[in-house]
């Protein structure tokens, strides 16, 4: 089982709905959950970082962590052409708190 | 403007060579890391340091070397030995070590074994 595991897509919605990627982890013990943006043959650019159960917002983005179930989420609403790149998903685990990257999911906003 | 600073943009190499990435950072972080990316895949850790004159090994360190003797500098050497190099690298930095803070990455050099 993959530390951090990501449906790798693609995922195409059409634009201004609502994108949902999905994250699982198997470290119990991880503590801090972020998501990176990152466009084709660029570096990753972070979006949202989450430290506790529930729901953070910002803007058209909202992550939501659940411990319970080790599963983090990123929903886009209203999603733009410009959303389309590959969104990574990054764990810390209890290891001297190395970040731990998921595959990432390519996303497609479709005019 | 404070960031990261990689070069080359673009490397190409021969087999049997070893080249060096640079990564220069400005932003007076404590901890810097090199990653890996292959195409289709996540970021996988090759080494970090958390302080000047200390690194570690990260899941992916064989064929790869690193110093830190600068707290502006991490330049990663891919050696001969390591067998797959042409990836993208990245390098990143953090104001402290741990992964509760942020990663500040570079704009990534692409390696490619010719």
């Amino acid at each position: 089982q993959k530390e951090v595991e990501q449906n790798s897509g693609p995922l195409s919605v059409p634009e201004g709905a609502i994108a949902s990627l999905n994250c699982t982890y198997s470290d119990r013990g991880s503590q801090s959950f972020f998501w990176y943006r990152q466009y084709s043959g660029k570096s990753p650019e972070l979006i949202m970082s989450i430290y506790s159960n529930g729901d953070k917002e910002d803007g058209r983005f909202t992550a939501q962590l659940n411990k319970a179930s080790q599963y983090v989420s990123l929903l886009i609403r209203d999603s733009q052409p410009s959303d389309s790149a590959t969104y990574l998903c990054a764990v810390t685990n209890n290891q001297g708190g190395k970040l731990i990257f998921g595959q990432g999911t390519e996303l497609s906003v479709k005019p | 403007d404070g960031g990261i600073t990689q070069s080359p943009k673009y490397l190409f190499r021969k087999e049997g060579q070893n080249v060096t990435l640079s990564c220069e950072q400005n932003l007076n972080h404590d901890a810097m890391y090199w990653y890996r990316q292959d195409p289709g895949q996540g970021l996988r850790l090759i080494y970090y340091s958390q302080i000047v004159n200390d690194f570690q090994k990260g899941d992916i360190a064989e064929g790869y070397s690193v110093s830190r003797e600068k707290k502006e500098s991490f330049p990663l050497t891919v050696t001969s030995a390591q067998k797959n190099p042409t990836a993208f690298y990245l390098c990143a930095s953090s104001i402290q070590p741990g992964g509760t803070n942020v990663l500040t990455f570079g704009a990534g050099s692409r390696l490619t074994v010719l």
